[in-house]
């Protein structure tokens, strides 16, 4: 049963400390997207990769987050310095190679709980 | 600009229908919907293209109103495990690379 994973699970920080949230894609999918979930703003598109290449990260703030893809099996997202305001679910997700991101399924990880205190 | 859905919230009875709807006020390309239990991440339902086209899935149906740009998932004969928060994802035909997701809709199903 192929899954998308995400480490860690949980994570509890100081403001001003770095985060780093990692993501296996399903083993063949080649688009991975970055969402951040939280009551106030709902499901939030922030970055999404296809073959690796950064397609769009409009929705991720410049100054403090990062996302990389140093290979097809893994998907960072970075956070320097840290914010409380950051505290919120990050899911990964996943497609298979399709025709277009619009008509894909997106596989999600169980995401990562981040608390900055 | 974020898909408004309605209702919020709605409590059924098992075997009842609901009706969530979503809408969006730009041109869809696709609409996609998931099913979010607590704690855990979403789940995907289906997706509908542009063309008015109606799909389902077991009891659960959809169908899209391109000239609306709305689109409703039907629940039918509602059990249990429908309980969960629903979202809706609208991809715009200006960038349909893009997908952007309503606020939920939390349906609950009791005995």
């Amino acid at each position: 049963d192929a899954r998308v994973t995400q480490t860690p699970r949980h994570k509890v920080t100081e403001m001003g400390q770095e985060v780093t949230m990692r993501c296996q894609p399903i083993l063949g999918h080649n688009t991975v997207f970055w969402y951040r979930q939280t009551m106030m703003q709902g499901l939030e598109l922030l970055a999404y990769f296809r073959n690796r290449a950064p397609l769009d990260d409009s929705g991720m703030p410049k100054d403090r987050f990062s996302a990389e893809m140093p290979d097809a099996t893994l998907a960072t997202l970075k956070i320097q310095p840290s914010e409380p305001r950051d505290s919120a679910v990050y899911f990964c997700a996943s497609t298979p190679n399709g025709p277009s991101y619009s008509t894909d399924t997106q596989y999600f990880g169980p995401g990562t709980r981040l608390t900055v205190l | 600009q974020q898909p408004v859905q309605s209702p919020q919230a709605v409590i059924l009875r098992e075997g009842e229908d609901a009706v969530i709807n979503c809408s969006s006020s730009k041109a869809l390309y696709s609409v996609h919907w998931y099913r979010q239990k607590h704690g855990e991440a979403p789940v995907f339902l289906m997706i509908l293209l542009k063309g008015g086209e109606q799909k389902g899935h077991e009891k659960i149906s959809a169908s899209f109103n391109e000239k609306k740009q709305q689109s409703s998932l039907y629940l039918t004969a509602s059990q249990l495990s429908y309980s969960g928060t629903y979202f809706c994802g609208t991809a715009p035909v200006q960038d349909a690379s893009k997908l952007t997701f309503g606020t939920g809709t939390r349906l609950q199903v009791t005995l």
